[in-house]
């Protein structure tokens, strides 16, 4: 079956802490992005990668950092930087042409002990 | 600076009814719109698009009505099943290419519940 897949499915972080989300498709898709859900908001787009080894930020770059070393991985790095890191992270695929269709992973939520 | 609003956090609908959700956007440079449906702990899954040299776009019991003179599409739903009970974005993509092709901005989000 093919997909994205994230992980983990819950995550806790300590002050001063870096986090790392995953993020892997196995669809072959060339862009891969990262939103974040905070409650009563719309989805928020944290960084972006048009093809392996490129990255753009998104709107809320701030206190986050990507790789994309293979086309099946996107990771996120949660840095301490970011001060309010709490909530659901998704990341998203879409192949070239399908005209905005992204595909969504089941999302990590993220939250501060 | 929101340019996709959807004012209304939350719809009740009796099953079998119309459901009708609402968005608004103010940025004229977005041409293509789409509506996602998005349950609890999951991630957001494609329902319907439409693109702006259209006004209508169907599948099955959803139809996007979009009028770009008034900057605002809806999306409805007949008949409503419980079902179709979550939480439903608009998202539109602007005109251009380069870095920012592919960005997609997001509404705040309707809560649809459809009752039995």
């Amino acid at each position: 079956d093919g997909g994205i897949t994230q992980s983990p499915k819950y995550l806790f972080r300590k002050e001063g802490q870096n986090v790392t989300l995953s993020c892997e498709q196995n669809l072959n898709h060339d862009a891969m992005y990262w939103y974040r859900q905070d409650p009563g908001q719309g989805l928020r787009l944290i960084y972006y990668s048009q093809i392996v080894n490129d990255f753009q930020k998104g709107d809320i770059a701030e206190g986050y950092s990507v790789s994309r070393e293979k086309k099946e991985s996107f990771p996120l790095t949660v840095t301490s930087a970011q001060k309010n890191p709490t909530a659901f992270y998704l990341c998203a695929s879409r192949s070239q042409g399908s005209n905005e269709k992204l595909f969504f992973g089941s999302g990590t939520q993220l939250s501060v002990l | 600076d929101q340019q996709v609003k959807q004012n209304s956090p939350s719809l009740s609908v009796q099953e079998g009814r119309i459901s009708i959700l609402n968005c608004d956007y103010t940025n004229s440079m977005f041409d293509y719109f789409l509506w996602y449906k998005k349950y609890p702990a999951e991630g957001p899954t494609f329902l319907i698009s439409i693109s702006s040299i259209k006004d209508k776009n169907e599948d099955g019991r959803f139809t996007v009505f979009l009028n770009k003179s008034a900057k605002h599409l809806s999306l409805h739903i007949v008949p409503s099943q419980p079902g179709d009970s979550a939480v439903y974005f608009c998202a539109a993509r602007a005109v251009g290419g380069g870095t920012s092709y592919g960005k997609l901005t997001f509404g705040q989000g309707t809560i649809l519940t459809v009752h039995p």
